[in-house]
């Protein structure tokens, strides 16, 4: 079965970090690029960066740059999201979603659209 | 940098049609694909449209899109409305090493 799957709700207080995982399965870790995504309660989508599984290289959001790091573990196909220096605002459902353009060739089957996504992570941020 | 503008909210009665627009600044609202998604409450996300105009298989032909190169915007057009569409709409789209999302607009379903 492909899917993402995420680790459970988190509580952390003010300051401190947090590391969410997402592990996929049923398809080719390395073959897609994972995103995260921040959904504060009430508030809309945000992107936060990607990972490209295979190299490790990622990209992040100038929002976020410098308070959050990406990783992944090829032996376990897991990614994970590493925020610091908590606060309030920090409070939201973190998704990661997979980017459907493949990375590497054959190139079927690809398009363009977060076309998986974890059943997300409540972090919740209090003092 | 860009953003994509959604109205916060839009409603129609049951078998109407609805239009969720998404209007793009700075660039134009075809440079790159445009996704849509759909989100019921405590749900991830799922996509309704994805590079502008396709429809991932079981999502019906009721969902279609339109552009509007005059305003730079897209259109969700949901037409014979059934109460389960009644949920969050987001449309995506990318740039060189980022993605961004409107902000959401709540469809109610009267």
């Amino acid at each position: 079965q492909v899917e993402l799957v995420q680790s459970g709700t988190e509580v952390k207080r003010t300051g401190a970090s947090v590391k969410v995982s997402c592990r996929a399965s049923g398809y080719d870790f390395i073959d897609y690029y994972i995103h995260w995504v921040r959904q504060a309660p009430g508030q809309g989508l945000e992107w936060i960066g990607r990972i490209h599984p295979d190299s490790g290289v990622t990209q992040y959001s100038p929002r976020f740059r410098g308070r959050i790091t990406m990783s992944r573990d090829l032996s376990v196909n897991t990614s994970f999201l590493e925020m610091t220096s908590l606060t309030s605002d920090d409070t939201a459902v973190f998704y990661c979603a997979r980017w459907g353009e493949r990375i590497l060739p054959p190139y079927g089957g690809s398009s363009s659209q977060f076309d998986l996504w974890g059943q997300g992570t409540l972090v919740t941020v209090s003092s | 940098n860009f953003i994509l503008t959604q109205p916060l909210s839009v409603s129609e009665s049951p078998g109407k049609t609805v239009n969720i627009s998404c209007t793009r600044t700075n660039g134009s609202i075809e440079t790159k694909y445009l996704q849509w998604y759909q989100q019921r409450p405590g749900n991830s996300p799922t996509t309704v449209i994805f590079e502008d105009y396709r429809r991932p298989s079981g999502v019906p032909d009721r969902f279609s899109v339109a552009f509007d190169g005059s305003s730079n915007s897209a259109f969700l057009i949901i037409s014979g409305l059934k109460a389960e569409d009644e949920a969050d709409y987001y449309c995506q789209t990318f740039d060189t090493d980022t993605q961004v999302f409107g902000g959401g607009t709540k469809l109610t379903v009267l």
